[in-house]
């Protein structure tokens, strides 16, 4: 969906380096949030934004930040890489009463 | 604490047959399902929805069923198509919960021709 995008698509980073994820929206909608998928967990939520500066934090945020500085752009952050955050990432937008709209995703290998 | 739960990691239909997937969810406060569609090196897209003031909601081949009482909802596919094979996510919101949605573990659906 090009309303919605990320970057990068891949990465491979050494454990205890910092990551920066990208997510980036032309619908304007409101509500942002960061997902990770993991095989027997599902999607699960890092952190989600209802607002430029309003964060807070999902069922598996430690390790991780964001930021909202803008309405379109929605960063996490890794601060010190470590292997059990090798995963896939999915950026999702919407607006309330909506459902999500996912972005294609970004997979994560830590080594 | 698993509050939306899909039991089957995988299942396997003949083309031509229905496919049922399962869903099961523990927070009596969710009011809004949802069932997305997922593809290998894509993000989860939008199938189909169902509120808690219906029981059933269809939209061409795929349908929704609402079991409140039993905090259950199922999506059936029929006639299945090969095309259908991905992993099916069921979601959950509630009111008030600025439409965060909670996703289960997953089902994938494989669809032999």
């Amino acid at each position: 969906d090009a309303g919605i995008t990320q970057s990068p698509r891949h990465k491979v980073t050494e454990t205890g380096t910092p990551v920066t994820l990208r997510c980036h929206q032309t619908e304007n909608h409101r509500y942002m949030y960061w997902y990770r998928q993991d095989p027997g967990h599902g999607l699960r939520l890092i952190h989600y934004s209802y607002g430029v500066k309003d964060t807070d934090k999902g069922e598996v945020s430690d390790g991780y930040s964001v930021s909202r500085s803008k309405t379109e752009d929605f960063l996490l952050t890794l601060e010190s890489a470590t292997s059990s955050q090798t995963s896939v990432y999915f950026c999702a937008i919407s607006e309330i009463g909506d459902g999500y709209t996912f972005g294609s995703g970004t997979r994560l290998t830590v080594v | 604490d698993q509050q939306v739960k899909q039991n089957s990691p995988s299942l396997s239909v003949q083309e031509g047959r229905i496919s049922i997937l399962n869903c099961d969810y523990t927070n009596s406060m969710f009011d809004y399902f949802l069932w997305y569609k997922k593809y290998p090196a894509e993000g989860p897209t939008f199938l189909i929805s169902i509120s808690s003031i219906k029981d059933k909601n269809e939209d061409g081949r795929f349908t929704v069923f609402l079991n409140k009482s039993a905090k259950h909802l199922s999506l059936h596919i029929v006639p299945s198509q090969p095309g259908d094979s991905a992993v099916y996510f069921c979601a959950a919101s509630a009111r008030g919960s600025n439409s965060r949605l909670t996703f289960g573990e997953g089902t994938q659906l494989t669809v032999n021709p």
